[in-house]
């Protein structure tokens, strides 16, 4: 057991460029989700998958954001077109859902300075 | 709409010097409330899960505590060493068990 793993660290980018982060889960966890925290504030739900599949994604997200998780394992999260609206880390949590309460696992995150 | 708060915002303590952190929430059906601890420049690391009214969990310097409409965490005695962010989570039951978070409460405790 490696913990949930978050690559880059920390990015830093131009407005209106495009950006990727990938997420790799604890193995065998078949949940994964994806928040977004701003400083002083919690973590904002953004979208999570059971497997492959995407169940829901937060209607006050934009359609400049983009998850998938290929063949139930890691996950990327695509901006595009960022906005330094969108600075802010995005943390990856995953869990071994059985049709019960879970504990979500958290990545360390990735900081994203949209300049 | 699943909705969580916390109260207060940031609390400063004095070591040794109890109190209590307060959550309350809105949610279509409650599968279970989470108590995450949360370092500066970490994600957050669990600490407890409630699942109905009246259930209690402890752990070391800290009780979690819940109602129907809130939930309460406990310090006693803290320590230095208790400074973090504490965050209160929901599980959804009406909503594939999706998982909300609240603003969280920022703990210091002074030595």
């Amino acid at each position: 057991d490696t913990g949930v793993s978050q690559d880059p660290r920390h990015k830093i980018t131009k407005r209106g460029q495009n950006v990727t982060f990938r997420c790799d889960p604890i193995s065998e966890h078949n949940r994964l989700y994806w928040y977004r925290q701003t400083l002083g504030q919690g973590p904002e739900f953004l979208t999570y998958f059971q497997n492959e599949a995407q169940l829901e994604k937060s209607r006050l997200l934009s359609d400049r954001f983009s998850a998938e998780r290929p063949k139930g394992s890691f996950s990327t999260l695509e901006i595009q077109r960022t906005e330094q609206g969108d600075s802010a880390m995005y943390l990856c949590a995953s869990s071994p859902f059985r049709g019960t309460n879970e504990k979500l696992f958290f990545g360390s995150g990735t900081q994203l300075s949209v300049l | 709409e699943d909705q969580v708060t916390q109260s207060p915002e940031a609390l400063r303590l004095q070591e040794g010097e109890s109190s209590s952190l307060n959550c309350s929430y809105t949610v279509s059906g409650l599968r279970g409330l989470f108590w995450y601890r949360q370092d500066p420049g970490k994600g957050p690391e669990f600490l407890f899960t409630l699942y109905s009214a009246g259930e209690e969990k402890e752990k070391e310097r800290l009780k979690a505590t819940l109602t129907k409409k809130e939930s309460f965490l406990h310090i006693t005695a803290p320590k230095p060493e208790d400074s973090a962010t504490y965050l209160c989570a929901v599980q959804d039951s009406t909503s594939y068990d999706k998982v909300i978070f609240g603003p969280g409460t920022s703990l210091s405790v002074i030595p």
